[in-house]
């Protein structure tokens, strides 16, 4: 079992729609995670982070945090063509997914 | 602050040789990380440094690869001999803190070729 695994994609979704990514972790000890957006050729840059259960939004993002299920989501809202890159879910600093393709239609 | 440097952007090289990659980290930062990414697999974590000391090593895959920290605004990744199976992104990043909330800046990536 990987320690982070995220489904690889591609997910497509209309603009305007709700884009919903997913993450499970292994190590239940885990305290801190992260998501990552990377665009093609780019390299990553962070666009939300959370350690508390629940959720925590910042603008079109909102990310999920589930320590009993080992489980964490990023939600955009509105999705635009801007938002079409790979999105990498980190537990820690030690730990990413391989990531999710996301692609956003006109 | 111009952000994580790396260099070169770009290496090709033939099996057996030296490849040395370099970063400069974001002046402030403590911390400074080398990533490898392939398709395969995915952003791997290779080395990290605090205050320029080496802190887990774990994830460099064999005695070929090794990393240095002079001083708090170089380091560098080498592999010798290069192998086709090192063919990958390397990244090097940066971050002022490591715990719940550290943020990390990556460099822009060097992306190296081994014939």
């Amino acid at each position: 079992q990987k320690e982070v695994e995220q489904n690889s994609g591609p997910l497509s979704v209309p603009e305007g729609a709700i884009a919903s990514l997913n993450c499970t972790y292994s190590d239940r000890g885990s305290q801190s995670f992260f998501w990552y957006r990377q665009y093609s050729g780019k390299s990553p840059e962070l666009i939300m982070f959370i350690y508390s259960n629940g959720d925590k939004e910042d603008g079109r993002f909102t990310a999920q945090l589930n320590k009993a299920s080992q489980y964490v989501s990023l939600l955009i809202r509105d999705s635009q063509p801007s938002d079409s890159a790979t999105y990498l879910c980190a537990v820690n600093v030690m730990r990413f997914g391989a990531g999710t393709r996301l692609t956003v239609k006109p | 602050d111009a952000g994580v440097i790396q260099s070169p952007r770009h290496e090709v090289t033939e099996m057996g040789q030296e490849v040395t990659l370099r970063c400069k980290p974001i002046s402030g930062h403590d911390y400074l990380f080398w990533y490898r990414q392939t398709m395969m697999r995915g952003l791997e974590l290779l080395i990290y440094f605090n205050n320029n000391v080496p802190i887990d090593d774990s994830g460099m895959p064999e005695d070929r690869f090794s990393a240095k920290m002079p001083n708090a605004s170089f380091s560098t990744l080498k592999i010798q001999p290069s192998e086709p199976r090192d063919s990958a992104v390397y990244f090097c990043a940066s971050s002022l803190t490591f715990g719940a909330n550290e943020k990390l800046f990556f460099g822009s990536g060097t992306q190296l070729s081994v014939l």
